[in-house]
């Protein structure tokens, strides 16, 4: 089973609106971490949030988490068409060193 | 610097024949992964290594087998193809342990099975 659920499946905004992805996950963790997919591409990284942090910040990025809940969600502000991609959460299931992701949001950002 | 490389990027095969998925890192890194790709399930783990030489099952590892005899090196084997196994192939890896640093992933590898 997975351990990291995004939601919403699919979110479509306009350009310069604010997005909002949320994940929940099953087991304890070391650290939560979202990636970034653009279509026929590799995933790639974009923020590692630690267990005993609540809130980090990169560029127009903010991530949130709440272990209490299990849940962190990803915010990208201002956003623009290039950010049209989905978007995966990742979390160490039971604190071990392997990265178990979720299904993944699909972001479209309308110019 | 040419990081991770997957190859062949794009496979078709028939039912039951064996295919290789080739990963190769230029980084040192120490842990090595596979994950597979399918709508709806997102990325499933299927088999992942901390070191040459060791080798443990993820989410999904029946069907595959896995060797790392080289650190730089992760060959995904599939024995005998089945059309389940139709799908995108994702190879990564990290210097430090997954659970604090973050993966760098290959381009994928697309296989369809006849």
């Amino acid at each position: 089973s997975q351990q990291g659920e995004e939601d919403p499946q699919a979110l479509s905004i306009q350009e310069g609106e604010n997005a909002t992805m949320n994940c929940s996950y099953k087991t304890s963790i070391n650290n939560l971490q979202w990636y970034r997919q653009n279509s026929g591409r590799g995933l790639v990284h974009l923020i590692l949030i630690r267990s005993n942090e609540r809130e980090k910040h990169s560029g127009r990025l903010r991530v949130t988490l709440d272990t209490s809940k299990k849940s962190s969600s990803l915010l990208i502000t201002a956003s623009r068409a290039a950010d049209t991609a989905s978007y995966f959460c990742a979390t160490d299931e039971d604190s071990s060193y392997k990265l178990i992701f979720g299904s993944g949001t699909r972001l479209l950002v309308r110019p | 610097d040419a990081g991770i490389t997957q190859s062949p990027r794009y496979k078709i095969t028939e039912t039951g024949r064996q295919v290789t998925l080739m990963c190769h890192q230029t980084w040192s890194h120490s842990y090595m992964f596979w994950y597979r790709q399918d709508l709806g399930h997102g990325l499933r783990l299927i088999y992942y290594s901390a070191a040459a030489d060791i080798t443990d099952k993820g989410e999904v590892p029946d069907g595959y087998v896995v060797s790392r005899s080289k650190t730089e090196n992760f060959p995904l084997t599939l024995e005998s193809a089945t059309r389940s196994q139709t799908s995108v192939y994702f190879c990564a890896s990290t210097l430090a342990a997954a659970n604090t640093g973050e993966l760098f992933f290959g381009e994928g590898s697309r296989l369809t099975v006849l």
